[in-house]
Order: structure tokens, then sequence, then C-alpha cells
């Protein structure tokens, strides 16, 4: 079957842009997860959502960083007035439940010029 | 708070030969652990995972891990290295009571020699 689905796979944009990353998880999973990842790094923890409501968002950066799921399956990240320090992959993941394993998406590369 | 460490940066292997990559993690109990293997402009792909039982953990690939408590150590070995196991490789841990939250090292870049 399909799996995680990522658009646009690659994004540039301007500093001080509006960009929104789309997540379409596996059909049934429940649970949905953005990860962000820098050039030499592991991926960081971003944000989780358990149906519509975001469980924990602890790993937002800070306001700018926004991510709803309004109808518990495709998600959108939102990142307003974009700073070049936000130029990353963005991953997004989901499971079935909890205890079943994180399947990943291909990620969104975003570049902040 | 936990963490994870992959001391190397980057590994050359002959195809053929056998590799060991190393993880550390800083937790106070014992976590979930997990390996993920990522090719270049793809996601990361659960090679596999460790939860409790048995300290050898067989995954896809070939690959095996071995949890050792006493080291908090979970390395990740191959026998026989093939020419498609060139990727990065990544070490994360989760804890018992934030699911899918998950921890990862910086990485670990497998070249592959003929």
């Amino acid at each position: 079957g399909a799996g995680v689905s990522q658009t646009p796979s690659n994004k540039v944009t301007e500093k001080g842009k509006y960009v929104e990353l789309r997540c379409d998880p596996i059909s049934g999973h429940t649970a949905l997860y953005w990860y962000r990842q820098s050039l030499g790094q592991g991926p960081e923890f971003l944000i989780y959502f358990q149906g519509t409501g975001a469980a924990d968002d602890s790993g937002l950066p800070n306001d700018r960083f926004f991510a709803v799921r309004p109808e518990g399956s495709v998600s959108t990240l939102k990142i307003q007035r974009t700073e070049r320090g936000d130029s990353a992959v963005y991953l997004c993941a989901s499971s079935s439940r909890d205890g079943s394993p994180l399947h990943f998406g291909n990620g969104t590369r975003l570049t902040v010029t | 708070a936990q963490s994870v460490t992959q001391p190397d940066i980057h590994i050359t292997v002959s195809e053929g030969a056998s590799l060991e990559l190393r993880c550390n993690y800083s937790y106070g109990a014992t976590p979930y652990l997990f390996w993920y293997v990522q090719s270049p402009g793809q996601g990361l792909q659960l090679l596999l995972k460790y939860f409790s039982g048995d300290t050898l953990v067989q995954g896809i690939k070939g690959f095996e891990a071995e949890f050792k408590r006493s080291q908090s150590s979970f390395n990740l070995r191959k026998p026989s290295v093939h020419w498609s196991d060139a990727a990065e490789y990544f070490c994360a841990l989760m804890t018992t009571d934030s699911w899918g939250k998950l921890q990862f090292g910086a990485g670990t870049q497998v070249v592959v020699t003929p």
C-alpha cells in the first residue's frame, strides 16, 4: 500500500515568507509526527498528533511554527516569517497506534534564502 | 534528560567485510531502542527495535543489534556488507512514557568500497 506522502518534496522560499508543508499519513494511522532534520544531524521531534489533537508539541522551536490536523488524517506544518535557520528537511511519520513502528515519509527539503 | 551518542561520524568498510556501528545512550531506565537507515533522498527505514526480552535483536537486511544494559549500548552489526548498505544509520531512543517521541543520535555515514 501507499506509504507516508509529503509534499512538496522541495520548497525554496525567501526569508520572511510563510510556508506550508503537507503530510498524508498511511490510511488508518491515527498517530502522526513531525520531525526536523538539519544538515549533518539526526531528526529532532517537533510535534505529535493523536487523531485531530496535538498530544505533544514540546518540540516546536517557537511560535512561528504551527501544525494542524483538522480531520485526523492529513496534517499541515505551517511556518510564519521564515528564517534562514529554518532550512532543513522536515519529516513526517505515522503509526497505527502507540507501540507500533513509525513509518517515515521522504521529507520536504525547505531552503530559506 | 535522555541522549543518544553515535561516536563514529563516518565509517568506510570493504564489501564483504563485517560492520559494527556503535550507539550509547543515557537514560535512567531501560528505554526502547531503534536503528534506522536513511539512503540519499529517502525517508528513514526501521532496521530493528528493542523493547524488552532477548538482548540480541534480529532485523531486516541481515542486521542485528545487541542491547547491553551494563554498557548503556545498542551496537548494530552485519557480518558481510553489500554495496547497497552504503547509507546513513541512526540510533534512536524512546522512553516508555512518550511513544513516538524519538531521540536520535547524529548518525553514522557508512561508505562501502569494492
